[in-house]
């Protein structure tokens, strides 16, 4: 069966300091992978997505990066975190398939920048 | 900016009771999914619904898609505790095949009181 790593599951880091999430996915091959963040009490907000190796599309122009130097690995990143990049940041990969498919979230990392 | 919009916010019913709450969207879409998360977890996908497909049930869940009125359905029949959790919504208007990307609503927050 398939599984999705993600992790440090909590975070608190400074104004300023890199970041690096990593999620890995499990039992699958060639998924679409995904980074979404969601604020306090709302809905979840597309950060990046890649339909394969080094292929990487940003939906929204931040302070973020990702990269997916693996088959089954996806990493958000940042070279000097803001206060506002607090938030929940959670994985999902789905399958290609035409007509759209579900996603499987990883259980999130927290992040808290002070 | 979001595609779907939940209604309402917020729901608070007693066990047995059935749970309605409803999506609304703006553009056309190839399928609406909908998903729960409990506090601090990652999303759980709950039913896919494609945009010719009108009605489906899953267990004690019942979704209703009316493609005219860009709206959705969510029903959850004799409601337990553990159905307290938040509700999302979530759209794929992608036009092409790879990565679908779905754009999630702000959700409804449920409280089952035993």
């Amino acid at each position: 069966s398939q599984t999705i790593h993600q992790w440090p599951a909590t975070l608190v880091q400074p104004v300023g300091s890199p970041l690096s999430l990593e999620c890995t996915v499990e039992g699958t091959s060639n998924p679409n992978l995904y980074w979404y963040r969601q604020a306090a009490g709302r809905g979840l907000q597309l950060l990046f997505y890649s339909v394969g190796i080094g292929q990487i599309s940003s939906e929204v122009p931040q302070n973020l990066s990702a990269s997916r130097p693996q088959d089954r690995q996806f990493i958000l990143s940042s070279k000097k975190l803001l206060l506002s990049d607090s938030g929940f940041y959670l994985c999902a990969w789905s399958i290609h398939a035409t007509g759209g498919s579900e996603l499987h979230f990883g259980n999130g990392t927290r992040l808290t920048v002070t | 900016s979001q595609q779907g919009e939940e209604d309402p916010q917020a729901l608070s019913i007693q066990e047995g009771e059935n749970a309605t709450m409803n999506c609304s969207y703006k553009t056309s879409i190839n399928n609406l999914q909908w998903y729960r998360q409990n506090s601090g977890r990652g999303l759980v996908h709950l039913i896919l619904i494609r945009s010719n497909e009108r009605e489906k049930h899953s267990g004690r869940l019942r979704v209703t898609l009316d493609t005219s009125k860009k709206s959705s359905s969510l029903l959850i029949t004799a409601s337990r505790a553990a159905d307290t959790a938040s509700y999302f919504c979530a759209t794929d208007a992608t036009v092409k095949a790879a990565g679908n990307k779905l754009t999630f609503g702000g959700g409804t927050r449920v409280l089952v009181k035993p």
